[in-house]
């Protein structure tokens, strides 16, 4: 089982519409959840940066955790075509150093 | 610079080839981290330094990779004797803190071996 899942989709969304992204982890010592969001050809951007359980919003987007569950989830207000992307969750724990990455939603936003 | 800077940003090495990997962290930036992406996977680590210690190897799937940074600041990933199965896109990300908050991206190296 790997330490994190995440549904590759792709998913494709009119303009305008929420976006629901979401992925589910297994080790319970994750403590820091990120959402990076990554073009074609580009390394990943971070865009929501959450330590511990709660939300976190942040302009068009909103970060949730909820670690009772091992369930995070990343809204996207509004979506706009500039959005089209692939989104991955990233977490890690207060020992060690790396994070573990999800395989990335592919996201198309269509005007 | 105002971001990472990866090169070569494309490289095709023969099977067997030895290659080099260079990148350049966002000045003053404590930390430094390889990850390697995989086509249509997300990034899995490969090391981390602070400054110019190598805290974690962990990630390094053979005793072909090595990575250094001898100063503190630029660092070169090396893969000696290069398969097939090395070929994919080679991140580095660095952080002004030895923590685990988010980091800033390069835009990855891609390494072809054919």
């Amino acid at each position: 089982q790997k330490e994190v899942e995440q549904d590759p989709g792709p998913l494709s969304v009119p303009e305008g519409a929420i976006v629901s992204l979401n992925c589910t982890y297994s080790n319970s010592a994750f403590q820091y959840f990120m959402w990076y969001r990554q073009y074609s050809r580009k390394g990943p951007e971070l865009l929501m940066y959450t330590y511990s359980s709660g939300n976190k919003e942040d302009g068009r987007f909103t970060a949730q955790v909820d670690k009772s569950s091992k369930y995070i989830s990343l809204f996207i207000r509004d979506s706009q075509p500039s959005d089209s992307a692939t989104y991955l969750c990233a977490m890690g724990g207060n020992t060690g150093n790396q994070f573990y990455f999800g395989t990335g939603t592919s996201l198309t936003v269509i005007p | 610079g105002a971001g990472v800077s990866q090169s070569p940003r494309y490289k095709v090495a023969k099977r067997g080839q030895d290659v080099a990997l260079r990148c350049d962290p966002i000045s003053g930036h404590v930390s430094l981290f390889w990850y390697q992406q995989a086509l249509g996977q997300g990034p899995e680590f490969l090391t981390y330094f602070q400054n110019e210690a190598q805290l974690d190897k962990s990630g390094l799937p053979s005793d072909r990779f090595f990575a250094e940074r001898p100063e503190g600041s630029v660092s070169t990933l090396k893969i000696q004797r290069t398969q097939q199965e090395d070929s994919a896109v080679y991140l580095c990300a660095s952080s002004l803190y030895a923590q685990n908050y988010g980091y800033t991206f390069g835009s990855g190296t891609r390494l072809t071996v054919v």
